[in-house]
């Protein structure tokens, strides 16, 4: 079965400071996709950044860029520049397949950012 | 705003009452997902509609029943809850892999408190 791990429950940032954010996860898939979801208090979960597996290229959405390692199954969010308001719980998501996408999630990351 | 609206976004009902909870999505999107996110558990993942078919069931209790009238609503009916059934409950669509989309965008959730 495919999980997701995300080993560090909680991490503080400086505003302005670079974090990174980790991941794995395990699957026997070659072609899949990987994500990561922000959900600040608000609760509403929102899109940060998405990684095709098939892509060697690493995505980057602005101040968020990910270093995907497909052998290693590790998908880690870099945050650079940080800002007070990414101050929120970081899930990294896989989508295990079928014709619909099913996303399994991680346990979350809670990020603090310090002005 | 996402595009995704749930209502309502707090309910408390004690074990014997029914209600419903309800989302609907302006996106135009082809799939609909009920997950239920726990204190300190990954977010999990309950039914997936696709055009208005249920093509998952991930072994939840018959005291939750998944309507989808349409490809833009979709409901969860609630029936004789335990408490262990309060959580947050987000709702979320996606375009499907079949266009080449697969991340899930999310509503704000219902929290559920059961009494």
């Amino acid at each position: 079965a495919q999980t997701v791990t995300q080993s560090q429950p909680e991490m503080s940032v400086q505003e302005a400071e670079t974090v990174t954010l980790s991941c794995t996860y395990d699957t026997s898939e070659s072609d899949y996709y990987l994500f990561w979801y922000k959900q600040p208090p608000s609760r509403q979960m929102i899109l940060v950044i998405r990684q095709e597996a098939y892509k060697q290229q690493n995505a980057t959405e602005n101040r968020f860029s990910v270093n995907f390692q497909k052998a290693a199954k590790s998908f880690s969010l870099k945050i650079s520049d940080s800002q007070l308001g990414d101050a929120a719980m970081y899930f990294c998501a896989y989508d295990r397949g079928g014709s619909q996408g099913n996303l399994i999630f991680g346990k979350g990351t809670k990020l603090s950012v310090k002005p | 705003e996402t595009g995704v609206t749930q209502t309502p976004r707090h309910l408390v009902m004690g074990m014997t009452n029914k209600k419903s909870l309800k989302c609907e999505q302006h996106l135009g999107h082809n799939a609909m997902y009920w997950y239920k996110q726990s204190a300190k558990k990954p977010l999990e993942l309950m039914f997936v509609y696709s055009l208005e078919e249920r093509v998952e069931n991930n072994s939840v209790p018959s005291r939750f029943s998944p309507e989808c009238p349409n490809s833009s609503h979709l409901f969860l009916h609630l029936h004789t809850l335990q408490p262990e059934d309060s959580a947050l409950y987000l709702c979320a669509s996606s375009q499907g892999r079949m266009q080449g989309r697969t991340e899930a965008f999310f509503g704000q959730g219902t929290r559920l408190t059961v009494v």
